[in-house]
């Protein structure tokens, strides 16, 4: 079983949509939780961290945290389609100094 | 602020032939890392360094060696490249804070094909 595992997509949502992108991890202990957008070509930008269980927003982006459930998302409220790219949840488990991170799941937003 | 600048960007190299790949942080970050992605594998981890003067295996070492030179640069060296290590490698520093690790800023990229 992978650490992180995310649905690759691709996912196509209307331009004015919520775009729903969901992260299950394996590490029921896991600390850190993040959101990377990488566009085509491009490394991976930080979009988004969380680090306890409940809702975190900034601007049209909100990250959700199921402990739990160990899963985290995240919403991105009237998608455009310069949000359109490869979304990479990530995962820092409770040993270690690093982040397993999930393949992507593609976003595409349609105008 | 240059943040995390790798070079080069792009290399071609032929079985066998070595090269080392440079990577600079100017963020005073403890952390460092080299990651390969390839398609429908997502980001993989080669080595990090948690601190200057440690290194430590990830989870796809072989054929690799890093060096942690000093606080700010972390080169990735193939001693002896092969068609399976064609692949985009990027170098990401962080900061950790009490128990938690930063969220990585990540250097644009090296695109490395292996003929």
């Amino acid at each position: 079983q992978k650490e992180v595992e995310q649905n690759s997509g691709p996912l196509s949502v209307p331009e004015g949509a919520i775009a729903s992108l969901n992260c299950t991890y394996s590490d029921r202990v896991s600390q850190s939780f993040f959101w990377y957008r990488q566009y085509s070509g491009k490394s991976p930008e930080l979009i988004m961290s969380i680090y306890s269980n409940g809702d975190k927003e900034d601007g049209r982006f909100t990250a959700q945290l199921n402990k739990a459930s160990q899963y985290v998302s995240l919403l991105i409220r009237d998608s455009q389609p310069s949000d359109s790219a490869t979304y990479l949840c990530a995962v820092n488990p409770h040993t270690g100094n690093q982040f397993y991170f999930g393949t992507g799941t593609s976003l595409t937003v349609i105008p | 602020n240059a943040g995390v600048t790798q070079t080069p960007k792009f290399q071609v190299l032929k079985t066998g032939q070595s090269m080392t790949l440079q990577c600079a942080q100017d963020m005073n970050h403890n952390s460092m890392y080299w990651y390969r992605q390839d398609p429908g594998m997502g980001l993989r981890l080669i080595y990090y360094s948690a601190s200057e003067g440690t290194t430590d295996k990830g989870e796809v070492p072989n054929g690799y060696n890093v060096s942690r030179l000093n606080k700010r640069e972390f080169s990735l060296r193939l001693e002896s490249a092969a068609p399976s290590q064609t692949s985009v490698y990027f170098c990401a520093s962080s900061s950790t804070g009490g128990f938690y690790l930063y969220g990585y800023t990540f250097g644009s990229g090296t695109r490395l094909t292996v003929v």
